[in-house]
């Protein structure tokens, strides 16, 4: 089991705005990181700190915190948005790393 | 360009050892936490564990599911780090990834970068 939790799917309309989360009581302490991943493909990073994007990341992908529960928010979600998304936080200890058990992302 | 190249792989029995490589470039290596995530077929990215650099004196840290059967090594020299995986599960099977920490992200703050294509680990009879 992780001690971060991400529901396992979801959808959102071509062009519109989709939130995926990630809940764990770490992540009152320690800032998400976010993570696309496409079949047979390594993770990308695509959201880290505060918020965060990495050079060549499209600015319709943002992340916010509260509490417990970070998200990542495409706003305007592109076809090749489709993937699964993994949120990647300390864990409560702050000694290791855990990782959500992913969400698969389908734009319709 | 960084790059981050696995290698080592393979097909190993229960109970076996095996050890994979890291090869990384376009980076100053030495400088860099490197950790391991793995990836069974189907399922979630799963962390390993990871090494500090020398000026945090190499310090290591292991998810339960493998810690005392799993040992991370780096050359500094040679840029490249190892996971020596020993008494190895059938549910040790999985593609592996090494994988860099950004360096801008400190403190309360934790990511990777950088990433390679994984080397897949069979443990099968």
């Amino acid at each position: 089991s992780s001690e971060v939790t991400q529901d396992p799917a979801v959808s959102v309309a071509l062009g519109q705005t989709v939130r995926i989360t990630c809940q764990g009581d770490s992540l009152r302490s320690y800032y998400v990181s976010w993570y696309q991943q496409k079949p047979g493909q390594a993770p990308v990073l695509v959201i880290y700190g505060k918020n965060n994007r990495p050079s060549g990341i499209p600015d319709r992908f943002s992340g916010s915190s509260s509490g417990n529960t970070a998200s990542l928010t495409i706003t305007g979600a592109q076809a090749e948005d489709e993937a699964d998304y993994y949120c990647n936080s300390r864990d409560s200890s702050g000694n290791h790393l855990v990782f959500g058990g992913g969400t698969k992302l389908t734009v319709l | 360009e960084v790059q981050l190249v696995e290698s080592g792989g393979g097909l190993v029995q229960p109970g076996g050892s095996l050890q994979l490589s890291c090869a990384a470039s376009g980076f100053t290596f030495s400088d860099s936490s490197i950790h391991w995530v793995r990836q069974a077929s189907g399922k979630g990215l799963e962390w390993v564990g990871h090494m500090r650099s020398k000026v945090n004196n190499y310090a290591t840290s292991y998810a339960a599911s493998v810690k005392g059967r799993f040992t991370i090594s780096r050359d500094d020299s040679k840029n490249t780090a190892y996971l020596q995986m020993n008494s190895l599960k059938t549910e040790d099977t999985a593609l592996y990834y090494c994988t860099r920490r950004l360096v801008s992200c400190g403190g309360d703050c934790y990511a990777f970068d950088y990433w390679g294509q994984g080397t897949l680990v069979t443990v099968s009879s």
